[in-house]
């Protein structure tokens, strides 16, 4: 059964950085995009960016080039999001969803990684 | 950057036929899927490719694209179908989300 399997919710402080992370199983982790994500609270979903496992290419939404890193590490099957100065405004749910090609649906979702930031 | 423009809301009496468009430029020559979403819950994929059902959705989903204009057809509208619906493409290795439409059922 394929799943992916994110890391739990997390409250942080402006400015704090974080990592999250989204764990593959049930196919085979290297074959797959695996994109992030965003949905701010009451709003609708934006693309954050994608990465191929297989080799590491990552594409990243204009919206979002410099403002988050995403990274995957294929010996545990995991991929990651991450920020190095949070800010209020990244208050959102993040999920994390699997690609065939960088034209095909993304088919399975993680279950969504709650994050919140406040002083 | 391309765009897609999806109505806020949608409004249908039980068991009729809800259609939900997604408007964007030649969107005829892109491929486009559509998710569901019901509240505190994750996305599902529910078309994919514009007309294709993955494995467990039911036949009452079904979807068409041309021209301007894909759509998804919700026939024999159940209760469960009140969701959230997005489109989405892709757009030079960029995806590309609607901004969503808010299925009623009545």
């Amino acid at each position: 059964e394929v799943q992916l399997v994110q890391s739990g919710a997390e409250v942080k402080k402006p400015g704090e950085s974080l990592k999250i992370s989204c764990k593959g199983s049930g196919y085979s982790f290297t074959s797959y995009w695996i994109g992030w994500v965003r949905q701010m609270p009451g709003k609708g979903l934006e693309w954050m960016g994608i990465i191929y496992p297989g080799d590491s290419d990552t594409r990243y939404s204009p919206s979002f080039q410099g403002q988050v890193t995403i990274s995957a590490d294929k010996s545990i099957s995991t991929a990651y999001l991450q920020w190095s100065s949070l800010k209020a405004s990244d208050t959102a749910m993040y999920y994390c969803a699997r690609s065939f090609v960088l034209t095909s649906a993304f088919d399975y979702w993680g279950q969504g990684t709650l994050v919140t930031v406040s002083s | 950057s391309y765009e897609l423009t999806q109505p806020l809301s949608v409004s249908v009496a039980l068991g009729q036929t809800a259609r939900i468009t997604c408007g964007g430029n030649n969107i005829g020559s892109k491929n486009v899927h559509w998710y569901q979403q019901k509240p505190g819950q994750a996305p599902v994929l529910v078309i994919y490719r514009d007309s294709n059902r993955p494995s467990g959705i039911p036949e009452r989903f079904s979807g068409s694209n041309s021209g301007n204009t894909a759509t998804l057809t919700i026939s024999r509208a159940q209760a469960g179908d009140e969701a959230d619906y997005y489109c989405q493409v892709w757009d030079s290795s960029t995806a590309v989300f609607g901004g969503g439409t808010k299925l009623t059922v009545l």
